[in-house]
């Protein structure tokens, strides 16, 4: 299974814009790229995925690099509800695909 | 709304029980998961099912049993619990394999 790397943990200040990194060297050409975020006591939820294009949506925007070997979650303006564990899954590409989580990146934000 | 339950939020078992999660779905979703999530280690995915009566073991099945006899349920069993079976079990359902995961609250097990 292809495998991502995230940092361990990033500040961020309240209303800027936030950019988490995720690698993806080993990605197959059938894997989406998915993030999920976990609040403190909750579940993880989703967040955005894509394949090739970059994607928005109410929450934020995914940046996809054109080799597909990096993706780069976006939160336009961090709020301090943001502040969770952020989670950059690779799966989805096909039949009895499952999504495997790592540690993901923990992101902090200073009001 | 969409809805993932999980029967139990906390449990405390001993040392060889058999301990049953139970988790429903309401979405009519083909597939469900079980993970445990520990600190420092993320989630781990312990077996997934696509499909009623199938099943697929994950990253870390060992010491873990499932049963999908209904679409909607999906049950994660410990035949016979061990301390380091301590953790946050969360539950999950999707659509397909490109959709969206969704979680339950999560049951947080402890064996003594």
């Amino acid at each position: 299974d292809a495998k991502t790397t995230q940092p361990n943990s990033m500040e961020s200040n309240e209303e800027e814009p936030v950019h988490l990194p995720c690698n993806h060297s080993t990605i197959s050409g059938t894997d989406y790229i998915h993030w999920y975020r976990q609040l403190p006591s909750q579940g993880p939820e989703y967040v955005i995925h894509g394949l090739t294009s970059n994607v928005n949506n109410r929450m934020a925007s995914l940046a996809i690099a054109e080799d597909r070997k990096s993706s780069t979650l976006i939160l336009h303006r961090a709020t301090l509800r943001d502040a969770a564990v952020y989670y950059c899954i690779l799966g989805g590409g096909g039949a009895n695909s499952k999504l495997t989580f790592g540690k993901g990146i923990t992101l902090s934000v200073r009001p | 709304d969409v809805k993932v339950t999980q029967s139990s939020r906390y449990l405390v078992k001993r040392t060889g029980e058999k301990v049953f999660l139970e988790c429903v779905q309401d979405m009519d979703h083909e597939n469900m998961f079980w993970y445990r999530q520990d600190p420092g280690l993320g989630l781990r995915l312990i077996y997934f099912s696509y499909d009623v009566k199938m099943k697929e073991k994950g990253d870390i099945p060992e010491g873990y049993s499932v049963s999908r006899e209904k679409k909607e349920r999906f049950s994660l069993i410990l035949e016979s619990a061990s301390t380091n079976q301590t953790s946050m079990y969360l539950c999950a359902s999707s659509f397909g394999w490109t959709g969206e995961l969704f979680f339950g609250e999560g049951s947080r097990l402890t064996v003594l």
